[in-house]
């Protein structure tokens, strides 16, 4: 089982919708958890901390489950601009996920 | 700020050759690391540096070098490229260590080995 898995998409969405992504990791002895974005053919920037008690940034929510050990990134209101592909990072070996890719139509 | 500048953008080797893959930051950021970006793997860790001087190897170190002379350049060298390394590589930076903190990216380097 790899140690960070995401589902890799794509998630295609109409403009308005609201779309959940899963992360789900391995070491339950994780720590810390980011969301990257990354634009194709980009680097990847941060989005968002998650943390314990869960987070929101505007329309992004992040949530995290220890107990079942994955974390979530939830967009609502998708916008075009929101099309992307959207990484999950857990703890200190720096792992990345392989990413989930978003489209949003008009 | 020019943040993470890495050169070259883009770079084709035939199988043996070496190169030296370059990095640099002017945001006084203590560690750094190398990354390699390939399709349905996601980012995987090469080498890091928690600050001029230290380096440590990553999940995938076989096959590179580096090296933290200074604060400010991170140089990844192949020793001899294969075609297993044909790959987008990202250099990354933070103030403290990618675990707690946001990590800034350079564009990275396509880099095809024939």
């Amino acid at each position: 089982r790899k140690e960070v898995e995401q589902d890799p998409g794509p998630f295609n969405v109409p403009e308005g919708a609201t779309v959940a992504f899963n992360c789900t990791y391995s070491n339950s002895a994780s720590q810390s958890f980011f969301w990257y974005r990354q634009d194709c053919r980009k680097e990847p920037k941060l989005l968002m901390s998650v943390y314990s008690s869960g987070n929101e940034d505007g329309r992004f929510t992040a949530q995290l489950n220890r107990a079942s050990q994955y974390i979530s990134l939830l967009i609502r209101d998708s916008k075009l601009s929101d099309s992307a592909t959207y990484l999950c990072v857990v703890n200190n070996d720096m792992r990345f996920g392989a990413g989930t890719r978003l489209t949003v139509k008009p | 700020n020019a943040g993470v500048t890495q050169t070259p953008k883009f770079q084709v080797l035939k199988t043996g050759q070496s190169m030296t893959l370059q990095c640099a930051q002017d945001m006084n950021h203590e560690y750094m690391s190398w990354y390699r970006q390939d399709p349905g793997m996601g980012l995987r860790l090469i080498h890091y540096s928690v600050g001029a001087g230290i380096t440590d190897q990553g999940e995938v170190p076989n096959g590179y070098n580096v090296s933290r002379s200074t604060t400010e350049d991170f140089p990844l060298r192949l020793l001899s490229a294969a075609p297993s390394q044909t790959s987008v590589y990202f250099c990354a930076s933070s103030f403290t260590g990618g675990n707690v903190d946001e990590q800034f990216f350079g564009p990275g380097t396509r880099l095809t080995v024939l």
